[in-house]
């Protein structure tokens, strides 16, 4: 089956460590981004990438990073600088450019990585 | 920045009632995007409006385009208990250009609870 898929489901860490997210897609999108979630709050974009090797920041870039490898892959690591990294993180993809269904606008979401930094 | 507000914040009915809820941009927008998250998931697209005064229906659900392009609305027919979730709006941001690159707005979104 297609889809985006996001390990591990849960996560705990210690202060001050840093912590890599995982994100892999098989539905041979070109576009891919990570979301932040807070409790009772929407979702605020914090990067993405339109093409392998190439990736921008979104509204709330500080205290992360992110690679792209792979056209597959977009691993977000959530580094010691992020004040306040408690939060569930949503990776999603989309076709890109030229493409049918939506281009950038139709996103599929996986299913989420929820993050607790103790 | 853009901004999206949806409206209810919440909204608590009886199986079987319709529901309606709204969103609004404080700018044009050419697309209206749908979702709906179940609790500890992702979200999941539900319709796509890509032109102004488009009616668009999934089952159940029928999704609107304003006219003025800046807003967009939901309704649900019949409500079921698994039509519980959180509802959001989202709409693609602009680059200084105004071309859109993926960078979708999300509004805070309207928390569905449906009572059997």
């Amino acid at each position: 089956d297609g889809g985006i898929t996001q390990s591990p489901k849960y996560l705990f860490r210690k202060e001050g460590q840093n912590v890599t997210l995982s994100c892999e897609q098989n539905l041979n999108h070109d576009a891919m981004y990570w979301y932040r979630q807070d409790p009772g709050q929407g979702l605020r974009l914090i990067y993405y990438s339109q093409i392998v090797n190439d990736f921008q920041k979104g509204d709330i870039a500080e205290g992360y990073s992110v690679s792209r490898e792979k056209k597959e892959s977009f691993p977000l690591t959530v580094t010691s600088a992020q004040k306040n990294p408690t939060a569930f993180y949503l990776c999603a993809s989309s076709p890109g450019p030229g493409r049918l269904a939506g281009g950038y606008n139709e996103q599929f979401f996986g299913p989420g990585t929820r993050l607790t930094v103790l | 920045g853009q901004q999206l507000n949806q409206s209810p914040q919440s909204m608590f009915i009886q199986e079987g009632e319709d529901v309606s809820m709204n969103c609004t941009s404080s700018s044009i927008f050419n697309t209206w995007l749908w979702y709906k998250q179940d609790p500890g998931e992702g979200p999941v697209l539900l319709i796509a409006l890509y032109k102004a005064g488009e009616l668009t229906s999934n089952g159940r659900l029928t999704a609107q385009f304003g006219i003025t392009r800046k807003d967009s609305f939901l309704n649900i027919s019949a409500s079921i208990p698994s039509d519980v979730g959180i509802y959001f709006c989202a709409g693609p941001g602009s680059n200084a250009g105004g071309t859109s690159y993926g960078k979708l707005t999300f509004g805070q979104g309207t928390i569905l609870t449906v009572h059997p």
